[in-house]
């Protein structure tokens, strides 16, 4: 079945570095990609998505780019800030199908 | 809209109790899920809704759980009799499928503590 792998957490960086966490998918179509932030003690919001080959999703400093030869939905920031500090899950879907998730990335942000 | 609203947003109870979680999706979406999150399993899919109809309850984790979507407002997950392993952060969320895949809306969850 569909599935996405993500990288490894925690992550910890320094206010100001740039940030990738790396997203791998398998899935038999051309599903829509997704990454997805939740803060402390909260739900998940959508962050970003791309619904097709080479379309860039991007919205507050991040970015994604859905890259079918290589099934990858990295996202990626400049330059980091405090306030960047969550959990982060990369997500697929396709069709009427239910959004399958990444184990999710906790990152920390150090000022 | 108001987004997708949870309630209770803490729940406390003892062992044994029945536990029944409250969930209303946004107006005019079509599909509803139920997810369980915890530290050591991470996020987790229980069942999934399409025009109230159950669709994929696999991850329903043992006969205790039940889901129900009586209307398209308004769905409950219960737990009967709950354990201490129960606990979780439970989410509801609601998406509209069918002319694209769109991205799915989340509520604010609701804590589930079993003592």
């Amino acid at each position: 079945g569909d599935s996405v792998t993500q990288m490894e957490g925690p992550v910890t960086l320094s206010e100001e570095a740039f940030l990738t966490i790396n997203c791998t998918y398998t899935a038999t179509g051309y599903p829509s990609l997704f990454w997805y932030v939740q803060y402390p003690g909260e739900g998940l919001q959508l962050l970003l998505k791309a619904t097709k080959a080479d379309d860039k999703g991007s919205n507050k400093g991040f970015e994604a780019t859905y890259r079918k030869e290589t099934t990858s939905f990295h996202l990626e920031k400049g330059s980091v800030q405090v306030s960047d500090s969550a959990v982060y899950f990369c997500a697929l879907v396709q069709g009427a199908q239910k959004l399958v998730f990444g184990q999710g990335t906790r990152l920390t942000i150090n000022p | 809209d108001a987004g997708v609203i949870q309630s209770p947003r803490h729940e406390v109870t003892e062992m044994g109790q029945e536990v029944t979680l409250r969930c209303k999706p946004i107006s005019g979406h079509n599909s509803l899920f139920w997810y369980r999150q915890t530290m050591m399993r991470g996020l987790e899919l229980l069942i999934y809704f399409n025009n109230n109809v159950p669709i994929d309850d696999s991850g329903m984790p043992e006969d205790r759980f039940s889901a129900k979507m009586p209307n398209a407002s308004f769905s409950t997950l219960k737990i009967q009799p709950s354990e201490p392993r129960d606990s979780a952060v439970y989410f509801c969320a609601s998406s509209l499928q069918g002319k694209g895949n769109t991205e799915a809306f989340f509520g604010q969850g609701t804590r589930l503590t079993v003592v």
